[in-house]
């Protein structure tokens, strides 16, 4: 099953953009957490915001969160060629241990 | 650190044949280890968390007795796709967490993914 809900599904921009993604999710979460995917590659991890935070960056990543509306946002500031790549948000539920992977956005940067 | 291998990065098999799929964590221990399937452009889906010394739990509509899951160590858990077909082709990937890493502040580690094909 999946829990989360990317959007926009795809997205295009320029180099030196900012791009932002978000997820929506449906249950009550301990984590959220985002991660890259290169074409036909494993998963990165980017970036993990617990539930009782409401906002984290790490460089060029700025991520919220808002567990009244069950949702997060990614912002990437300033794209570059190689931030193409798909991005999934993925939610630990309670403590059942499972990492839950939404849909995922596939982000294309234009030179 | 925290690096996951996984092997082999892709197998073309014949339809019948059973596949047998690695993950190692490198340079941690980790109690448990997730399997995960994705096909083209979509997410993974969840297939099975594995277990060292004990049995894998599979999620709902995932045959245990087709995708069979050994978890004989703290670095290595395989996947085993029996009396594969081509409708099992797909995208496998591993994941793990260190076994002492709290569940609250610790992301998972991936395996590069195994691309396997079944002719």
């Amino acid at each position: 099953s999946q829990q989360g809900e990317e959007d926009p599904q795809a997205l295009s921009i320029q180099e030196g953009e900012n791009a932002t993604m978000n997820c929506s999710y449906k249950t009550s979460i301990n984590n959220l957490q985002w991660y890259r995917q290169n074409s036909g590659r494993g998963l990165v991890h980017l970036i993990l915001i617990r539930s009782n935070e409401r906002e984290k960056h790490s460089g060029r990543l700025r991520v919220t969160l808002d567990t009244s509306k069950k949702s997060s946002s990614l912002l990437i500031t300033a794209s570059r060629a190689a931030d193409t790549a798909s991005y999934f948000c993925a939610t630990a539920v309670n403590r059942d241990d499972k990492i839950i992977f939404g849909k995922g956005t596939r982000l294309h940067i234009l030179p | 650190g925290a690096v996951v291998s996984q092997h082999p990065s892709w197998v073309i098999c014949k339809s019948g044949t059973s596949v047998k799929i690695e993950c190692r964590s490198l340079d941690f221990q980790a109690t448990t280890m997730f399997w995960y399937r994705q096909f083209p452009k979509q997410s993974l889906m969840l297939m099975a968390t594995s277990n060292e010394g004990s049995k894998a739990t599979y999620e709902q509509g995932v045959e245990k007795d087709k995708f069979l899951i050994n978890h004989a160590s703290l670095t290595l858990s395989t996947l085993t796709v029996t009396s594969a077909h081509p409708e099992d082709s797909s995208f496998y990937i591993c994941s793990a967490r260190p076994t002492r890493a709290s569940f609250y502040n610790s992301p998972l580690h991936f395996g590069n993914g195994t691309r396997l094909t079944v002719t």
